[in-house]
């Protein structure tokens, strides 16, 4: 266990769904981080948290809106997607925004209908 | 941006026998080159990362190597082993990037007994 969990591992909803992905990381970090990982292509990063401030967004449609109530904790609020938004959704977190070691959740398959 | 390209896609070795990834970038301002190993059903994991003060850097049977005027960078697996089977990924992150990773887009390895 890399001490970053994410649920649910899988997810299948419809273009008219709302739900939401969830990350915790129990290893005292300050940055975390949410990833999109589709077949063939590079991890793309989405959103970069620092200190709960959201200090980057890598031009993500507003369909993806994240929130990170504390340090701890990354959510991914979904509605309205996309078939093609269907991936692996990674959550990362690391000690800070410094070059140190980020540690990857499980994921969360989701597949939009 | 910084742009990642990664070579080969997939890669067949027998076990016992030596597997070398390769990883070119385009910013030479770029300074931190982690590679990460994702298996099946899990996240990425980090396995050996370099900065470019250093030319090499190796980890029992993990080695990265660094040529900044060229502009590439290759991981070497030696003695591989069956557990070796996964897909790694290369990424650069550069200066006033606050740890933003721009990834390959991996290599499937597999070790065959």
């Amino acid at each position: 266990e890399t001490g970053v969990t994410q649920t649910p591992r899988h997810l299948v909803m419809g273009m008219t769904n709302k739900k939401s992905l969830k990350c915790e990381q129990h290893l005292g970090h300050n940055a975390m981080y949410w990833y999109k990982q589709s077949a063939k292509k590079p991890l793309e990063l989405m959103f970069v948290y620092n200190f709960k401030e959201q200090t980057e967004n890598n031009s993500v449609p507003s369909r993806f809106s994240p929130e990170c109530p504390n340090s701890s904790h990354l959510f991914l609020h979904l509605h309205t997607l996309q078939p093609e938004d269907s991936a692996l959704y990674l959550c990362a977190s690391s000690q800070d925004r410094g070059y140190n070691e980020q540690f990857f959740g499980p994921g969360t398959r989701l597949t939009v209908l | 941006g910084e742009n990642v390209e990664q070579h080969p896609s997939t890669l067949s070795v027998q076990e016992g026998d030596s597997a070398v990834i390769k990883c070119t970038y385009s910013d030479s301002a770029s300074n931190y080159f982690p590679w990460y190993k994702q298996e099946l059903g899990k996240g990425p994991q980090l396995i050996i990362d370099i900065r470019s003060n250093v030319g090499e850097k190796k980890d029992q049977r993990i080695a990265v190597t660094l040529n900044k005027t060229a502009k590439h960078f290759s991981l070497h697996i030696t003695e591989t082993q069956p557990e070796d089977s996964a897909v790694y990924f290369c990424a650069a992150s550069s200066p006033g990037g606050g740890n933003k990773l721009t990834f390959g887009t991996g290599t499937q390895l597999k070790v065959e007994l």
